[in-house]
């Protein structure tokens, strides 16, 4: 089946312009997850989902930055006033659920390389 | 704030060798997991380990979690050209909190045909 699915691949833009990032995750996840990765690094976790709920979003920079999933499914993450600190490649995940007990699977999709000019 | 220390950061052996590379940290976690990710890819799960001192065996790779459940460590026997990749660990807190996991910086393995 369809694995989780990431648009744009690639976006450039310039420093204070806002953008939009938009993750698909696999049909009948739950839990959805964004992740930032630079280049060398772990990625590292900045919001977190469960059905159209934001559980967690502990990990986000800073107020620019925010995260919706309206309907339980696509998320989208934005960031407004983009500064050139903001380049990474942004990684979502999704996953069947959680438990307090048990993690399940992350399946990651292929990520948008932003870059700020 | 839980870290995770991976070692070495780079690694670059010939085709046959055996290798180990090592997640440490200072934290305790309810689980911990490995990754691998290739260029252009996200990172794909190998393996979940649970239980301290836990030892598991995927093919020519064996993962052991230490006994405190703090570190960890993953062996890859006669390594071949397609286990080139980023090995990546990440562990999770537990508590309610288990879908947040904390990465490794990884180790970049390449292996030489």
């Amino acid at each position: 089946g369809a694995g989780v699915s990431q648009s744009p691949r690639y976006k450039v833009t310039k420093r204070g312009q806002d953008v939009a990032l938009r993750c698909d995750p696999i049909s009948g996840h739950v839990s959805l997850y964004w992740y930032r990765q630079a280049l060398g690094q772990g990625p590292e976790f900045l919001t977190y989902f469960n059905y159209e709920a934001q559980q967690d979003k502990s990990g986000l920079p800073n107020d620019r930055f925010s995260a919706e999933r309206p309907e339980g499914s696509i998320s989208t993450l934005t960031i407004q006033r983009t500064e050139q600190r903001d380049s990474a490649m942004y990684r979502c995940a999704s996953s069947l659920g959680t438990s307090g007990t048990y993690t399940y699977e992350q399946y990651f999709g292929p990520g948008t390389r932003l870059t700020v000019t | 704030t839980q870290l995770l220390e991976q070692s070495p950061q780079f690694l670059s052996i010939q085709e046959g060798e055996n290798l180990t590379v090592y997640c440490n940290s200072s934290s305790v976690f309810s689980s911990l997991q490995w990754y691998r990710q290739e260029p252009g890819e996200g990172p794909v799960l190998l393996v979940t380990v649970v239980t301290g001192g836990e030892v598991k065996k995927l093919k020519r790779l064996t993962f052991q979690f230490g006994d405190a459940r703090k570190d960890s460590s993953l062996h890859i026997t006669a390594a071949q050209p397609g286990d080139t990749g980023l090995y990546l660990c990440a562990g999770a807190q537990g508590g309610g909190s288990n879908y947040k996991l904390t990465f490794g910086k990884g180790t970049l393995l390449t292996v030489n045909p």
